[in-house]
This record gives structure tokens, C-alpha cells and sequence, in this order.
């Protein structure tokens, strides 16, 4: 059985600081990882996905990640964070590529920028 | 292409009432999905189609939740008789298949049951 868990409910970095949110997984096959970034009101937005090529992914606003299968570990960098950053952070999983797939969402991350 | 189109962005009714939740998924898309979120529970998938046919429903809550989808370009979630604990934001997505694809999420319906 696949599951997902993000291990802070909220971090709190100051602007131009780096910023790490942490996200661990477990999945019998070789899964599919994301990241989706929700800002205050608005709908989930993709920030990257990880689908079995390489193992460090970038995504969108300088934001990257690494799979380590060994660690079973997702977690999202970024080198400097922006106000703009301020938002809820959910690492995704997905299990396989039939129809019939499962997809987890971990419970989120809410990240906040201090000036 | 505009997105996934969600309908109505707020709704405020009585307990009791029917809701009807509407969505409209990306052109090509072949995967919909269902999701409620809470400030208790967090993001939950309802359930999830896959080329108009419902794969997975195991996240819906109990029967006053149902939800169709008649044809690739329109789904709707239906709460009937809905109560207070319903109330939350349901966000519609899609998707290409397989399931390794991103989902692209609406902005989301604000249900408020009175």
C-alpha cells in the first residue's frame, strides 16, 4: 500500500533564507511524486513531478526536488524564498499508470515567508 | 484553453436542501476527480472517473453524495439532503491518463450549509 506523509505542518522561513519542506513515501512500485502549491483561495497548482527520469526535478519559481529511493524521500528546495512563496505545500504520490491507480495527497505543509 | 471550470464559485444554503456541484474538465482530458478540503480533514479525494466511468468512489462519504458524469466535458457532485458538516471547499481536477499525469484543479466551490 502506498502512503505519503509530510513531517511539518508548517514551516517558517525569513525571505532570501533557503526553504525545506520534507515529504516521505511508501509505495510497493515505482511511484509517481509531485508537488502542488495552493495559495490562499485559489485551486492546487503543479510545482513539479517526479515520473522515473531524473531523480533531481525543477519545477516552476526556482523550486526543485530530489527522489531518493534509498531515503524513500521528496522533499522540496528551494535556495531563496520570496514572500510570493507564502502557501500551503502538498507532496502527492501516485502509484502505477492504469486508470485504476491510487492517488494520495499528504496532509500539506503551510509555509510562511517572515521579512 | 480556459481551465477547469468550476460552477457556482460559492454556495450558502439551508440544511436539508440538494446542492449540485458542476464541473467542466479541460478539453482531452480523460481523468476527473472529486476532492473535498477542510481545515479538519484536509484535502480528500471523493472519487474519480476515468473516461466517464467512476473508478474509484471509496472516498465518498456516505449516499447523500453522489456524482455523475454524463458525458467528457461535464460532471456534477451532488449532496442530498445536505447538512452543516458538508459544508467545505470541493475543488474539481483533470487530467490526461494515466494517472502519472498532473491534474490541473479548478478554483474551487465554497459550500456553506446553514
Amino acid at each position: 500500500a502506498q502512503s505519503v506523509t509530510q513531517l511539518d505542518s508548517h514551516v517558517s522561513v525569513s525571505e532570501g533564507t533557503p526553504v525545506l519542506l520534507r515529504c516521505n513515501y511508501s509505495s510497493s512500485y515505482s511511484p509517481s511524486l509531485f508537488w502542488y502549491v495552493q495559495h490562499p483561495n485559489k485551486g492546487l497548482q503543479l510545482l513539479l513531478k517526479y515520473t522515473s527520469a531524473a531523480t533531481l526535478v525543477k519545477g516552476i519559481n526556482g523550486f526543485e526536488a530530489e527522489f531518493k529511493k534509498s531515503e524513500t524521500s521528496f522533499h522540496l528546495t528551494k535556495p531563496s524564498a520570496h514572500m510570493s512563496d507564502a502557501a500551503e505545500y502538498f507532496c502527492v504520490v501516485s502509484e502505477g499508470y492504469s486508470s485504476a491507480s491510487k492517488i494520495i495527497f499528504g496532509s500539506g505543509t503551510r509555509l510562511s515567508i517572515r521579512p | 484553453d480556459a481551465g477547469v471550470i468550476q460552477s457556482p464559485r460559492h454556495e450558502v444554503t439551508e440544511m436539508g436542501q440538494e446542492v449540485t456541484l458542476r464541473c467542466k474538465p479541460i478539453s482531452g482530458h480523460n481523468s476527473l476527480f472529486w476532492y473535498r478540503q477542510t481545515m479538519m480533514r484536509g484535502l480528500e479525494l471523493l472519487i474519480y472517473f476515468n473516461n466517464n466511468v467512476p473508478i474509484d468512489d471509496s472516498g465518498m462519504p456516505e449516499d447523500r453524495f453522489s456524482a455523475k458524469m454524463p458525458n467528457a466535458s461535464f460532471s456534477t457532485l451532488k449532496i442530498q439532503p445536505s447538512e452543516p458538516r458538508d459544508s467545505a471547499v470541493y475543488f474539481c481536477a483533470s487530467s490526461l491518463e494515466p494517472s502519472s499525469y498532473e491534474q490541473y484543479f479548478g478554483p474551487g466551490t465554497r459550500l456553506t450549509v446553514t
